[in-house]
């Protein structure tokens, strides 16, 4: 089976680095991406890493392992407005397989 | 400039009864999706449909049958509603089966289901 581990909540304060981290177990692989699901909104992409390393995109940064099959995403100069789901996800035979979310919550 | 967009937002309905959910991508895409939310906000894919044709059906009820008239629509129909199928039900597009270069689906508003 496949199953991906990340923290279930995160709390942080404005202008805070913070990382969410996410394992992952499967059965085929084809990268990690990351999703943002404000309350009430839609999930909205983030990032995609289909090799090893870094890829930073403005404040969030996302990096991947696959020899240990762990990734994490990185959020800098946190802002009130990140207060939002972060789901990691992973590729798999032309579908998507969400982690169960971290709930992470930005005080002032 | 809506890019995917879903019909209705909120459906509220009786155990039994029978509803259809409407899904629509102005992006061109070749690939269609449809995920289930639930209240603890698992996200867990239903269906896929590249070029009308269905490509992933994940262990889903037969109540829940999919339908693509073209490659820009996808709609849901449930029959016999139960209590367990309250959730929000997002649609989703990409330009193929496997994704965009980055593998980005786009996600519509979701419809909230729920069953009384």
């Amino acid at each position: 089976g496949q199953s991906l581990e990340q923290p279930s909540e995160v709390t942080a304060v404005e202008g805070a680095i913070v990382q969410i981290n996410c394992t992952y177990q499967t059965s085929g692989f084809y990268g990690l991406s990351w999703y943002q699901q404000h309350d009430g909104g839609a999930p909205t992409f983030l990032s995609y890493n289909a090799l090893d390393g870094l890829e930073e995109t403005g404040r969030f940064s996302s990096f991947l392992s696959r020899s240990d099959s762990y990734g994490y995403l990185l959020l800098q100069e946190l802002q009130m407005k990140d207060s939002a789901s972060y789901f990691c996800a992973v590729s798999q035979g032309g579908k998507l397989i969400f982690g169960q979310g971290t709930e992470l919550s930005v005080k002032p | 400039d809506t890019a995917v967009s879903q019909t209705p937002k909120y459906l509220v309905t009786q155990m039994g009864n029978d509803k259809s959910i409407k899904c629509e991508q102005n992006l061109g895409h070749d690939t269609m999706y449809w995920y289930k939310q639930d209240s603890k906000k698992f996200l867990k894919i239903m269906f896929s449909y590249n070029n009308k044709e269905l490509i992933i059906n994940e262990t889903v009820p037969n109540r829940f049958s999919p339908k693509s008239p073209d490659k820009a629509h996808l709609n849901l129909h449930i029959n016999s509603l139960e209590l367990g199928d309250s959730a929000v039900y997002f649609c989703a597009s990409s330009p193929s089966q496997r994704g965009s270069i980055n593998n980005e689906q786009f996600f519509g508003p979701g419809t909230r289901l729920t069953v009384l």
